[in-house]
């Protein structure tokens, strides 16, 4: 079963450190997606990758091919950066669809 | 703001109701999704359609009954659903199915079966 691995599942942290969360999957893909899903439910899409690096303010985003491994970053956190950070594959010659989802890591920076 | 709307927000019903859930995009998108996110469990994909035509059901028990009537409008029909029913239920759209463009989230409607 084509599996995709989150950690930490929870993590609390101060204001201001910086915030590292790690997704691993275990067969080929072809894009990996970092997704933000705040209390009231909605879910925005924070990265697409397929391979190296993007950066967003404050978010960093880095992918390994061939470790099958990826990190999400949050430089200089801060307590609206609080949800849970969802980490979705899109596996190589998958359905119309195709993504596989994390369980997520529940962030919670206090002030 | 991601330009999908859904609604309700949140619904309580009974286990011999009628209901559905309504998802609204005006993105300009081919392709519209529908999740079930259940506690401690990830996002499970319930229903795809691209270009009005449903490409994907997973395995979906058949008391939920998708229509999308157009590409931008996405029904969820539910009737005699069971207590373990009760998740959030997003729906996305995307320019394609298939594609890997960035997916575009709903808010959600919080169901609950009693």
């Amino acid at each position: 079963k084509n599996e995709v691995e989150q950690s930490p599942q929870n993590l609390t942290a101060q204001e201001g450190e910086f915030i590292t969360i790690n997704c691993s999957y275990s067969v080929g893909i072809s894009a990996l997606h970092w997704l933000q899903q705040h209390p009231g439910g909605g879910i925005v899409s924070l990265f697409m990758l397929s391979s190296g690096k993007k950066k967003h303010g404050r978010l960093i985003a880095t992918i390994n091919i061939q470790e099958k491994h990826s990190s999400l970053h949050i430089t200089a956190s801060h307590p609206r950066d609080s949800a849970v950070y969802i980490c979705a594959v899109k596996y190589s010659g998958g359905g119309a669809d195709g993504l596989t989802f994390g369980k997520g890591t529940h962030l919670i920076i206090q002030p | 703001e991601t330009g999908v709307t859904q609604t309700p927000r949140h619904l309580v019903m009974g286990m011999t109701n009628k209901k559905s859930l309504k998802c609204e995009q005006h993105l300009g998108h081919n392709a519209m999704y529908w999740y079930k996110q259940s506690a401690k469990k990830p996002l499970e994909l319930m229903f795809v359609y691209n270009f009005k035509e449903q490409t994907e059901n997973n395995s979906v028990p058949s008391r939920f009954s998708p229509e999308c009537p157009n590409s931008s409008h996405l029904f969820l029909h539910l009737h005699t659903l069971q207590p373990e029913d009760s998740a959030l239920y997003l729906c996305a759209s995307s320019q394609e199915a298939g594609s890997i463009a960035e997916a575009f989230f709903g808010q959600g409607t919080r169901l609950t079966v009693v």
